[in-house]
């Protein structure tokens, strides 16, 4: 139990679906952050929320789209994917000043195939 | 924009054999260091951090890493590894609130 859900663990997908990812953490946090890990890459950032407000995507295509609903919740639409799209999505919670500010606590991860 | 670099992508080892992994950033500001570990099949979590003081830090499971401000560089060390250590290793920085990863080392450990 690391604070951090994701749901769901697994997905498959064709490439005509509308799918969401959801990620909700329970340890008081202010930021939250979708990753995207795929083999023989570095961890990518995709996306960050401080204070439920956008700060950071990072020329993400369009075909992923984030929502933050509140401090504790975070989605990742996704639509009209493509094969290389397939990779484990990591969300990921922090403060964002004080003590500890900076670390990251990671979900387990949703792993998504695209076919 | 600040980079991380991880040198070594994949290392096996014997069991109770010494362990460094490189780590070195690009960045000319305050920084904090992170290491992070996953092990298979579970999520990333913090092995150990540095945000200020002793540029000695002890982490959990033994491991401890060097911040040299001067090679910016924060490698990380473990006198003698078990073969529950194999796992993949994460680097990272922290600069105005982006962390940002290195490629990341997989360690295997031959029992």
């Amino acid at each position: 139990e690391t604070g951090v859900t994701q749901t769901p663990r697994h997905l498959v997908m064709g490439m005509t679906n509308k799918k969401s990812l959801k990620c909700e953490q329970h340890l008081g946090h202010n930021a939250m952050y979708w990753y995207k890990q795929s083999a023989k890459k570095p961890l990518e950032l995709m996306f960050v929320y401080s204070l439920e407000e956008r700060v950071e995507n990072n020329s993400v295509p369009s075909r992923f789209s984030p929502e933050c609903p509140n401090s504790s919740h975070l989605f990742l639409h996704l639509h009209t994917l493509q094969p290389e799209d397939s990779a484990l999505y990591l969300c990921a919670s922090s403060q964002i000043a004080g003590e500890g500010a900076g670390e990251l606590f990671f979900g387990e991860g949703s792993r998504l195939t695209v076919l | 924009a600040q980079s991380v670099s991880q040198h070594n992508h994949h290392v096996i080892l014997s069991e109770a054999a010494s362990l460094e992994l490189g780590c070195n950033y690009s960045y000319g500001g305050t920084v904090n260091l992170f290491w992070y570990v996953q092990y298979p099949g579970q999520h990333l979590q913090l092995l150990l951090k540095y945000f200020s003081g002793d540029p000695l830090v002890k982490g959990i499971k033994g491991f401890e890493a060097e911040f040299i401000k001067s090679k910016f560089s924060f490698n990380l060390r473990k006198p003698s590894v078990q073969w529950s250590d194999t796992a993949e290793y994460f680097c990272a920085v922290n600069a105005g609130n982006m962390l940002t990863f290195g490629g990341g080392t997989r360690l295997m450990v031959k029992p």
